[in-house]
C-alpha cells in the first residue's frame, strides 16, 4: 500500500513568519508531487507541482523536493491569516497513475 | 475556462437506499477521477478513467460502488446499497491526460447516509 505522511498538525506560525509543511511517500516509483490547498467545505486547489529535485518558487510559495529521502516540502513566505487551510501533499508515478494524497496539515497563521 | 461541474451538491439518504453522482470535466480533459473524503482525511482516489476506460478502479467497494464515462466526457458514479460509512464528500476531478500535470476539483457532493 502506496502511502503519504503528513503531520495533521494544527500548525500555528505569526502572520509575516514562514510556515514550512512537510510530507513524506513511501513509494520510489513516485515522479510527480503536488500541493493543494483545502479551505474548510471546499475542494482542493491546486498551489503548485514539482518533478526534479531541488526548489521550486512560485510567488510565496517554495516546494523542495528531495526523491534520495522520498520527501516534499512546501514553504509559505510571509504568511497571511488568507493562507489558514488545510493543505495536502499528493504524488503520482511516472504512468500518471497511483494518485496518492496525504492526510494533509492543517495551517493556522496568527494575526 | 469553466470548471468541473458535480451534481447535486449535498444529498441525505437513509441507508440501504441508491444514490448517483454526475460529473462533468473540463473541456478537453482526457482523464477523470473519482474521489472519496471522508471528514479530516485526504481524499481517497476510488476510480479513475482515460477516456471512457478504467485506469484504476483498485479501490473502488465493487459490491456496491460502481462507475462510468460512456462517452468519454461525462460520469456518474453510483452506490447501492448505501451504508452508514458512505457519508463522505465525493470530489470529481480532471486533468488533460494520464501524466498532463495536475488535477483540477469540483465542488464535490456531500453525502450523508442516515
Amino acid at each position: 500500500q502506496k502511502e503519504v505522511e503528513q503531520n495533521s498538525g494544527p500548525l500555528s506560525v505569526p502572520e509575516g513568519a514562514i510556515a514550512s509543511l512537510n510530507c513524506t511517500y513511501s513509494d520510489r516509483g513516485s515522479q510527480s508531487f503536488f500541493w493543494y490547498r483545502q479551505y474548510s467545505g471546499k475542494s482542493p486547489e491546486l498551489i503548485m507541482f514539482i518533478y526534479s529535485n531541488g526548489d521550486k518558487e512560485d510567488g510565496r510559495f517554495t516546494a523542495q523536493l528531495n526523491k534520495a529521502s522520498q520527501y516534499v516540502s512546501l514553504l509559505i513566505r510571509d504568511s497571511q491569516p488568507s493562507d489558514s487551510a488545510t493543505y495536502l501533499c499528493a504524488v503520482r508515478d511516472n504512468y500518471g497513475q497511483n494518485f496518492v494524497f496525504g492526510p494533509g496539515t492543517r495551517l493556522s497563521v496568527l494575526p | 475556462e469553466a470548471g468541473v461541474a458535480q451534481s447535486p451538491r449535498y444529498k441525505i439518504i437513509e441507508k440501504r437506499q441508491s444514490v448517483a453522482f454526475w460529473c462533468n470535466p473540463i473541456s478537453g480533459h482526457a482523464t477523470l477521477y473519482w474521489y472519496q473524503q471522508i471528514l479530516g482525511q485526504g481524499p481517497k482516489l476510488l476510480i479513475q478513467f482515460q477516456n471512457n476506460g478504467v485506469v484504476d478502479d483498485s479501490q473502488l467497494p465493487k459490491d456496491r460502488f460502481s462507475a462510468e464515462r460512456l462517452k468519454g466526457v461525462d460520469s456518474t458514479l453510483k452506490i447501492q446499497p448505501a451504508k452508514l460509512e458512505d457519508s463522505a464528500v465525493y470530489l470529481c476531478a480532471s486533468s488533460l491526460g494520464l501524466a498532463g500535470g495536475a488535477q483540477f476539483f469540483g465542488p464535490g457532493t456531500r453525502l450523508t447516509v442516515l
